[in-house]
């Protein structure tokens, strides 16, 4: 089984800090995603990879970047959290950019709270 | 563009009667579908798409879904609710042809199994 994880659970931050949130694939997966979920608004794109040290800008990628410098690990960095980046922040991979049929494999979810 | 529309935030059934989340979409071309199930606390995880062929797609956990292309439509359905069925579920759209197409997913519905 594909295993997508996630560096936190639960992380609780202050406005200004700056934020890592890491994840980490098992599966050779070409692919890694990051999406914010907020009720009423679904998931939402901030960052796609398709290879290593490559990243594409989804629906809302102001006040994020990303870095992928292995294939496995895909990282998201909130240069300076605001309260308006509280949410939850979940991590996908899928094998093959060029397949339109291509899953994703979710991980568990950061729950970032910004204070 | 793309988009996907649930149009019900929040769906309450008895056990053990049938169920039906409403998924619309619209894309340009042919579309590749996707319901996710997301459990409290938990990542989403796949469940079934539709690609082309035969309208009616089984998948995990006794669900299918239908396509309907007159209608643009791809309901989740199941003959007989379980209350561990109780989960946020998203439907899923991507282009199925032309360059590189993200996925863009609902808003996603709240399926209530009363007992």
């Amino acid at each position: 089984d594909v295993k997508v994880t996630q560096s936190s659970r639960y992380l609780v931050k202050r406005t200004g800090e700056k934020v890592f949130l890491e994840c980490v694939q098992d599966m050779d997966h070409e692919n890694m995603f990051w999406y914010r979920q907020d009720p009423g608004l679904g998931l939402r794109l901030i960052y796609f990879s398709y290879d290593v040290k490559m990243k594409e800008k989804g629906d809302i990628p102001e006040g994020y970047s990303v870095s992928r410098e292995k294939k496995e690990r895909f990282s998201l960095i909130l240069e300076s959290a605001s309260t308006n980046q509280t949410s939850m922040y979940l991590c996908a991979s899928s094998l093959d950019p060029y397949n339109r049929a291509d899953t994703q494999y979710f991980g568990p979810g950061t729950r970032l709270t910004v204070l | 563009a793309q988009s996907v529309a649930q149009p019900e935030d929040q769906v309450n059934v008895a056990e053990g009667n049938p169920l039906t989340v409403k998924c619309t979409y619209s894309v340009s071309g042919n579309p590749y579908l996707f319901w996710y199930v997301q459990y409290p606390n938990r990542g989403l995880q796949f469940l079934l798409k539709y690609i082309t062929g035969d309208n009616l797609v089984k998948g995990s956990y006794g669900f299918e879904a239908e396509f309907n292309k007159s209608q643009t439509s791809f309901h989740l359905k199941k003959p007989s609710a379980l209350v561990s069925d109780s989960a946020l579920y998203f439907c899923a759209v991507r282009r199925g042809s032309g360059g590189y197409q993200k996925v863009t997913f609902g808003t996603g519905t709240k399926l209530q199994v009363i007992p």
